[in-house]
């Protein structure tokens, strides 16, 4: 099946600085991707629908301009995690359908901790 | 708006046993259905899918039916193994275009030997 991969696959950083976590589609492309964050022992939730070439759609309650989603081409989308605090660790994971009404595709995921 | 309730665990069976997961949803339209799989520390495997009703979907001893008149597509298992031990996620996705995916709140599943 397709491959979505995720970069980095962990990382800690101290509180104030920001991080960027890539999200690539590796043998197809993908024109909308999407981004969740699962808190420890909670379901995934939906922060954002990636667009290529358009601004990102944020679901209600998600702070755009602390969660900065750039989506610059058909294989890769980044979410920006500004001024990161300690609330802010979580585990981030990125999804991609193959094509329009098609299953999705999920990263394995980023794991964040803000010290 | 769709939703998706499984039973919370966490769910504990000694090899061998049989495995039941309940899942029912709530959408508008046909929604597909699907059962993720969580292994500790890694990100969502797809464990099986259903895109209409009465399919069922399959993989690796797991079953589960698409039940359009109970809203339900519950997991099963004959036999599970040490290594099943996982958070198992049930999910929908509604049809046409580029749809986002709704989870329900995962169930832990514990084999012991």
């Amino acid at each position: 099946g397709a491959v979505v991969s995720q970069h980095p696959s962990w990382v800690i950083c101290k509180s104030g600085t920001s991080v960027k976590i890539e999200c690539r589609s590796l043998d197809f492309q993908a024109t909308t991707m999407f981004w969740y964050r699962q808190f420890p022992k909670q379901s995934l939730m939906l922060m954002a629908t990636s667009n290529e070439g358009s601004k990102a759609t944020y679901e209600q309650g998600v702070e755009k301009d602390k969660f900065l989603i750039n989506h610059a081409s058909l294989t890769l989308s980044t979410l920006t995690v500004t001024s990161a605090h300690p609330e802010d660790s979580s585990f981030y994971i990125c999804s991609a359908p193959q094509s329009r009404g098609h299953e999705q595709f999920f990263g394995p995921g980023t794991r964040l901790t803000v010290l | 708006g769709n939703s998706v309730t499984q039973m919370e665990g966490p769910v504990t069976l000694s090899e061998e046993a049989f495995l039941t997961i309940n899942c029912t949803y709530t959408a508008t339209g046909y929604p597909s259905l699907f059962w993720y799989v969580q292994y500790p520390g890694e990100g969502l495997q797809l464990l099986l899918k259903a895109t209409k009703a009465d399919d069922k979907g399959s993989n690796k001893g797991f079953e589960a039916t698409y039940r359009k008149e109970t809203t339900s597509f519950h997991l099963e298992k004959g036999s599970v193994q040490v290594s099943d031990s996982a958070v198992y996620f049930c999910a929908l996705m509604n049809s046409g275009g580029y749809q986002k995916v709704t989870f329900g709140i995962g169930t832990k599943l514990q084999v012991i030997p």
